[in-house]
């Protein structure tokens, strides 16, 4: 059964530091896997897919990496700001739906 | 995101009443999902949809049902409602080229007491 892990489960970084977030996951025959943002109290914002072929994917300020043979994925935020502050959410794609992991929450202060 | 709303937003209920949670979409996509959050085990899946009148079970699917008659509505049904469906809901929808970019839904908040 696939299962997602997220480490660190809570974060607390100053504002201007670049920051790593990590997950992974048991089985490698995944599809591909999605990291998502998540406000209190609001639903989920998709930031990032990468496919299984694919090594890396980069959206602004974030930079998402995948090794699917070891069953890792990373989630570089450079330049952290306050408005990065927000649950972060691993999943990846074997098929039918998303697995989650428990996600990471971070807080950036100023 | 991706036109995708869910209906009602909050709702408090009876052990034991029906409850029916709604999510809509105007975008004719064709695959969809319920999933429920919880604090502790992350997001689950409850049910999907792979077209009107397709459906299959998720991993946390027994006291849950659904129904898709329309391409643009994807129901989730609690028959009997207990304390321990208290959850937040989420509807969500597959999309992009391959259908592999998956878009959720503001959520409903449901408290069973």
């Amino acid at each position: 059964k696939q299962e997602v892990t997220q480490i660190p489960a809570a974060l607390s970084v100053p504002e201007g530091e670049n920051l790593v977030l990590n997950c992974s996951f048991t089985d490698s025959a995944i599809y591909n896997l999605q990291w998502f943002r998540q406000d209190p109290g609001k639903g989920l914002t998709s930031l990032l897919l990468i496919q299984s072929s694919q090594r890396e994917q980069t959206s602004g300020r974030l930079n998402a990496s995948l090794d699917k043979s070891s069953g890792r994925s990373t989630l570089y935020i450079a330049a952290s700001q306050p408005g990065d502050s927000a649950t972060y959410l691993c999943a990846v794609y074997a098929g039918t739906a998303l697995i989650f992991g428990k996600g990471t929450t971070l807080s950036v202060s100023s | 995101d991706a036109g995708i709303t869910q209906s009602p937003r909050h709702k408090v209920t009876e052990t034991g009443t029906p409850v029916t949670l709604r999510c809509h979409q105007t975008e004719n996509h064709r695959y969809m999902y319920w999933y429920r959050q919880d604090p502790g085990h992350g997001l689950r899946l409850i049910h999907y949809s792979y077209g009107v009148k397709d459906t299959d079970k998720g991993e946390v699917s027994d006291g849950y049902s659904v129904s898709r008659s329309k391409t643009e509505d994807f129901l989730l049904t609690l028959e009997s409602a207990t304390s321990s469906q208290t959850s937040v809901y989420f509807c969500a929808i597959s999309a992009g080229t391959d259908q592999e970019t998956q878009y959720f839904g503001p959520g409903t908040r449901l408290l069973v007491l």
